[in-house]
């Protein structure tokens, strides 16, 4: 079992439609969880941090769920710019960060 | 507004041919890290760098080399190039560990 794992997609969604993505983590001591977005082409940006208590930034809302040991990512009223892949990120403790291989998005007109 | 500069952004080396990928951070990061990234995988973790003066193997280490030459450089360095290390390679850096990343542009590194 991966330690991190995502449905790779393709998601292909309309604009203006509200998409979601989950992922899986394996350890459960793990500690700190972020989403990342990568271009094609491109390298990896910070999209956000993942907190307990959830989290959101403008169209955007991260979830966590420790009990089941998933994050997801919620992104409402999609866009043609937000077509990329969406890496889920875990920090599992000191500087073991695992990267996720990736969801890919495409928003369509 | 530079972050994270690595170079070059494109190498082609022939096999058993060495090489240096540079990196440096103007965010006064303390940790830096190399990662390789392939089609299908998520990025791997080469080396890191949890301060200056100190550097650890990450999960795939082997036929690699790097320097933490001061806080803001960390270069990488691969002594005799295979082609299972053709791939697209990352440097970053964070404030700590367990905080986000900035990612450098990449290299694109084919080995023949």
């Amino acid at each position: 079992r991966k330690e991190v794992e995502q449905d790779p997609g393709p998601f292909n969604v309309p604009e203006g439609a509200t998409v979601a993505f989950n992922c899986t983590y394996s350890n459960s001591a793990s500690q700190s969880f972020f989403w990342y977005r990568q271009d094609c082409r491109k390298e990896p940006k910070l999209l956000m941090s993942v907190y307990s208590s959830g989290n959101e930034d403008g169209r955007f809302t991260a979830q966590l769920n420790r009990a089941s040991q998933y994050i997801s990512l919620l992104i409402r009223d999609s866009k043609l710019s937000d077509s990329a892949t969406y890496l889920c990120v875990v920090n599992t403790g000191g500087f073991k960060t695992i990267f996720g291989a990736g969801t890919r998005l495409f928003v369509k007109a | 507004n530079a972050g994270v500069t690595q170079t070059p952004k494109f190498q082609v080396l022939k096999t058993g041919q060495s090489m240096t990928l540079q990196c440096a951070q103007d965010m006064n990061h303390n940790s830096m890290y190399w990662y390789r990234q392939d089609p299908g995988m998520g990025l791997r973790l080469i080396y890191y760098s949890a301060s200056e003066g100190t550097t650890d193997k990450g999960e795939v280490p082997n036929g690699y080399n790097v320097s933490r030459l001061n806080k803001r450089e960390f270069s990488l360095r691969l002594e005799s190039a295979a082609p299972s290390q053709t791939s697209v390679y990352f440097c970053a850096s964070s404030e700590d560990r367990g905080y986000g990343y900035t990612f450098g542009s990449g290299t694109r590194l084919t080995v023949v």
